[in-house]
């Protein structure tokens, strides 16, 4: 079955705990990405990665790493957490085939819901 | 800034239809309109694209204005089941995606 998996669903930490939280996907898809979503504010984009090795900033990329070393994998970095990450984070991918070809539909992750402490 | 602007809200009766608008008046020439709907903390869910003409899937239809400024989602036969809340976004050389609020969309029994 074609899918994004995050894990984990549900995280409770506290501030400045390094966490990972990890995202793949099995559809061969070069393009991945990962938004947090906040009360009233909408899917915002954090990351995103054109293809291995390959990652650029989205809207709101303060206090994140990303990593592109696989294909299929796309890891969510926190260094230090605060409270003001808190929030339900989604990783989606697609492909990319460069300009719009009409094929670029994103596939969503469940998400994972992040209290920090 | 979104690249879209959507109502925030509306209400739709069950078993009519519901007309979702959008705007899009910055759209670029290779850029697809994409629709996805999140239902309640759910991942986005896919429903339905196009690039000019319109587009009918088994899940709704898309209307593109002819000057590709603005487009309308339709749900046939609104369900309860349809009640989230429904993104427009714009989508053309594959980098930045821009989601926005999005439409929260209200089906009354």
């Amino acid at each position: 079955e074609a899918q994004v998996t995050q894990n984990p669903r549900y995280l409770i930490t506290v501030t400045g705990k390094k966490l990972t939280v990890t995202c793949s996907q099995n559809m061969n898809h070069e393009y991945m990405s990962w938004y947090r979503q906040d009360p009233g504010l909408g899917l915002r984009q954090i990351y995103y990665s054109m293809n291995v090795e390959v990652t650029d900033k989205g809207d709101v990329p303060e206090g994140y790493k990303v990593s592109r070393k696989e294909k299929r994998n796309f890891p969510l970095i926190l260094e230090s957490p605060s409270p003001n990450q808190t929030s339900l984070y989604f990783c989606a991918s697609s492909l990319s085939t460069g300009w719009g070809t009409g094929k670029e539909t994103q596939y969503f992750g469940p998400g994972t819901r992040l209290l920090v402490l | 800034d979104a690249k879209t602007t959507q109502p925030p809200s509306m209400d739709c009766a069950e078993g009519r239809a519901a007309n979702l608008p959008c705007n899009h008046s910055t759209i670029s020439g290779n850029e697809y309109v994409y629709w996805y709907r999140q239902i309640h903390s759910q991942g986005p869910q896919y429903i339905i694209h196009g690039l000019k003409n319109n587009e009918t899937n088994e899940m709704a239809s898309l209307i593109i204005t002819e000057d590709r400024k603005s487009s309308t989602l339709i749900l046939p036969h609104a369900t309860l089941r349809d009640t989230a809340v429904y993104y427009c976004i714009v989508r053309g050389w594959v980098d930045k995606i821009i989601f926005g609020k999005g439409t929260r969309l209200h089906i009354l029994p």
